[in-house]
């Protein structure tokens, strides 16, 4: 079946650090996005992705976030100069048409991320 | 704000019992809805998704839908203890934002042997 791959499965930085994390999504699927889950918190959306461009972000995603499709294949997040309360569970989702009532994206593993 | 709410439990069911899962959410233009199963430390996991009233079932599953009401739940019938994890609902203003899925917290579920 096919999966969204994220790397790495766990990243520690330094406070202020810049840290990417990259997420390969399912080849046909077309909307990308990056939710995040601090530890025992829900699941929070931070931005979706569609035709190179950003269709939505949150009020999370502030200017110390950014996203890019490098090349055909990867996704990824990239936050700058990183801050205690950045330590979450980042979670990449794919999905591939809007037409059949539902968008329904599938999720990836998660990349931990815990700053220091 | 949009709010999907949820009891966070912990539901506790005997095996082989019914485990029956709600939630209820804010914004009457949210089109779809959908139940993930959310192992501790592991990424949501989607059971199914529902966006007319009434019910759909899959396997030992059934989602109910209240556009009415704004509430849907979630039955599993004949849980089994593999079936203990955080149950999250999820609802999307399917129209508007091309998939941005609104989380409520999670009812953690435990079926007991």
């Amino acid at each position: 079946e096919p999966e969204v791959t994220q790397t790495p499965s766990h990243q520690v930085t330094q406070m202020g650090q810049e840290v990417i994390l990259r997420c390969v999504p399912i080849s046909n699927h077309l909307y990308f996005y990056w939710y995040r889950q601090i530890l025992g918190q829900k699941v929070e959306f931070l931005v979706s992705f569609y035709n190179n461009e950003i269709s939505e972000k949150s009020e999370i995603f502030d200017d110390q976030f950014s996203v890019e499709r490098p090349d055909g294949s990867n996704f990824t997040l990239k936050i700058r100069s990183t801050k205690l309360e950045d330590s979450a569970m980042y979670f990449c989702a794919s999905s591939s048409d809007t037409s059949s009532g539902a968008n329904v994206l599938t999720f990836g593993a998660g990349s931990r991320l815990t700053v220091l | 704000q949009k709010e999907v709410e949820q009891n966070s439990g912990p539901l506790s069911v005997p095996e082989g019992a019914i485990a029956s899962l709600n939630c209820t959410y804010s914004d009457r233009g949210s089109q779809s809805f959908f139940w993930y199963r959310q192992y501790s430390g592991k990424s949501p996991e989607l059971i199914m998704f529902i966006y007319s009233n009434g019910d759909k079932e899959d396997g030992r599953f059934t989602a109910q839908l209240n556009k009415a009401s704004q509430y849907v739940s979630l039955l599993i019938r004949d849980s089994q203890p593999s079936d203990s994890a955080t149950y999250l609902c999820a609802v999307q203003n399917y129209g508007g934002s091309q998939g941005n899925l609104i989380f409520g917290k999670g009812t953690k579920l435990s079926v007991k042997p």
